[in-house]
């Protein structure tokens, strides 16, 4: 195991609503980015926290944002749901030893948007 | 533009036979490549990258940049194997991330 915890697990809105997913990465690690996965698909980049900063985001619109915590724990918020959001949401942790990069993946929070 | 394809979804092969599991890639820069691989309830893990040319459980991933391509390779499959492979390429330069692949289903048969 890497460590990398999400929650939920899995979770079911209504088109409008709003989501908070939730991640936590073990200690030292300050980077962690955000994928969603839609079914059949590989995981797209939403967007990267460094050291609770936003550094880096995908092709996916403002109503997606995050937070990271001085603890290692983020968050994703999405608002105003679409159907289309109904995906595999992914958090990766990211350690740097040695110049090389690893990424550890948690295990996911699906969400079914109706 | 910066893209990874995995140009089949199911590969299907019998225990023992040798799977060859395509990747290519499209980057302008010196390209740092990974296989990824996800069991049945499982999470997304790291399975190897090109820059240590290794091989984990008999798999074995060549770079090749005339090809554009860093296919999986394994000369004798087992029902274990049977997966999601994604190939995924990590774009760096201000942020690092990852870009995927659609994946490969690898189904090994008894």
């Amino acid at each position: 195991e890497t460590g990398v915890t999400q929650s939920p697990t899995h979770l079911i809105k209504t088109r409008g609503q709003q989501v908070t997913l939730r991640c936590s990465s073990q200690s030292g690690h300050n980077t962690v980015s955000w994928y969603q996965q839609a079914l059949g698909q590989g995981p797209q980049f939403i967007f990267q926290y460094y050291r609770e900063e936003e550094n880096g985001r995908g092709n996916f619109p403002p109503r997606f944002s995050g937070l990271q915590f001085p603890n290692y724990s983020s968050e994703l918020n999405v608002n105003a749901l679409e159907l289309d959001d109904s995906a595999l949401y992914l958090c990766a942790s990211r350690i740097l030893a040695g110049g090389v990069e690893t990424q550890y993946f948690g295990p996911g929070t699906r969400l079914l948007v109706l | 533009a910066q893209r990874v394809t995995q140009p089949e979804k199911l590969l299907s092969v019998f225990k023992g036979a040798p799977v060859e599991l395509k990747c290519n890639y499209s980057y302008s820069g010196s390209p740092e490549l990974f296989w990824y691989v996800q069991y049945s309830r499982q999470r997304l893990q790291l399975l190897l990258r090109h820059i240590s040319r290794e091989s984990i459980k008999g798999f074995t991933a060549d770079l090749n940049k005339g090809e554009t391509s860093f296919h999986l390779k394994k000369p004798f499959a087992q029902e274990e194997d049977s997966a999601m492979y994604y190939c995924a390429l990590l774009r760096s330069g201000g942020y690092n991330k990852l870009i995927f692949g659609a994946g490969t289903r690898l189904a090994v048969h008894p």
